[in-house]
């Protein structure tokens, strides 16, 4: 069974330029969820998807959006790039909408933003 | 916002000798996963408990609950190298879908 896949794997931008990021999940998982990663604020919840709807979000500014197809891949976006967003974003897929079902993640894209 | 403390934030290590992370929260959770994740990789789930006071090993790695679902230890004994990595903890809060994340402890275990 193929696991999680994101593309791409690196990606480096402009200050002010938008990026898109892609997730494709476990065949057969409905629920993704997006995750940022960096080294002072650590692992940080973006937003779950679930059968194209958004479930339930984190705290980030509304530059930051994501949407989820009919077969279950999911993109977000990150529009007018700041310094800031240099981070490791991490998506996971899952059986089950939240809960204690396990969540499986990708290897991350790592942007750097310059 | 609920917050989740691990202690310490890095240990390194010789093989075999044991160690200890703890998860730490003024939060309850309803139940708690700890991952490990190496470099170049998502984290990966090793363990969810979801009963206070719950106690689960998986071969050398004890996972315990604590009794008011506020905090979490993990106890590795003989550590050996492949347990190199990051630890993180994640708190899920009754029915809602997202993690919170523990601030990560950093273990190296050398030869």
């Amino acid at each position: 069974k193929a696991g999680v896949t994101q593309t791409p794997r690196y990606l480096i931008k402009t200050r002010g330029q938008q990026v898109t990021l892609s997730c494709s999940p476990i065949s057969g998982h409905r629920s993704v969820s997006w995750y940022q990663q960096t080294p002072g604020q650590g692992l940080q919840f973006l937003f779950e998807y679930f059968s194209e709807t958004q479930r339930n979000k984190g705290n980030f500014p509304g530059r930051f959006s994501g949407r989820q197809f009919s077969n279950s891949r999911s993109e977000m976006n990150v529009s007018t790039l700041e310094l800031g967003d240099s981070a490791l974003y991490l998506c996971a897929s899952s059986t089950t909408r939240g809960g204690i079902g396990e969540q499986y993640f990708g290897p991350g894209t790592r942007l750097t933003v310059t | 916002t609920q917050l989740l403390e691990q202690s310490p934030q890095f240990l390194s290590i010789q093989e075999g000798e044991n160690l200890t992370v703890y998860c730490n929260s003024s939060s309850v959770f309803s139940s708690l996963q700890w991952y490990r994740q190496e470099p170049g990789e998502g984290p990966v789930l090793l363990v969810t408990v979801v009963t206070g006071g719950e106690v689960k090993k998986l071969k050398r790695l004890t996972f315990q609950f604590g009794d008011a679902r506020k905090d979490s230890s993990l106890h590795i004994t003989a550590a050996q190298p492949g347990d190199t990595g990051l630890y993180l903890c994640a708190g899920i809060t009754g029915t809602a879908s997202k993690l919170t994340f523990g601030t990560g402890t950093r273990l190296q275990v050398t030869l």
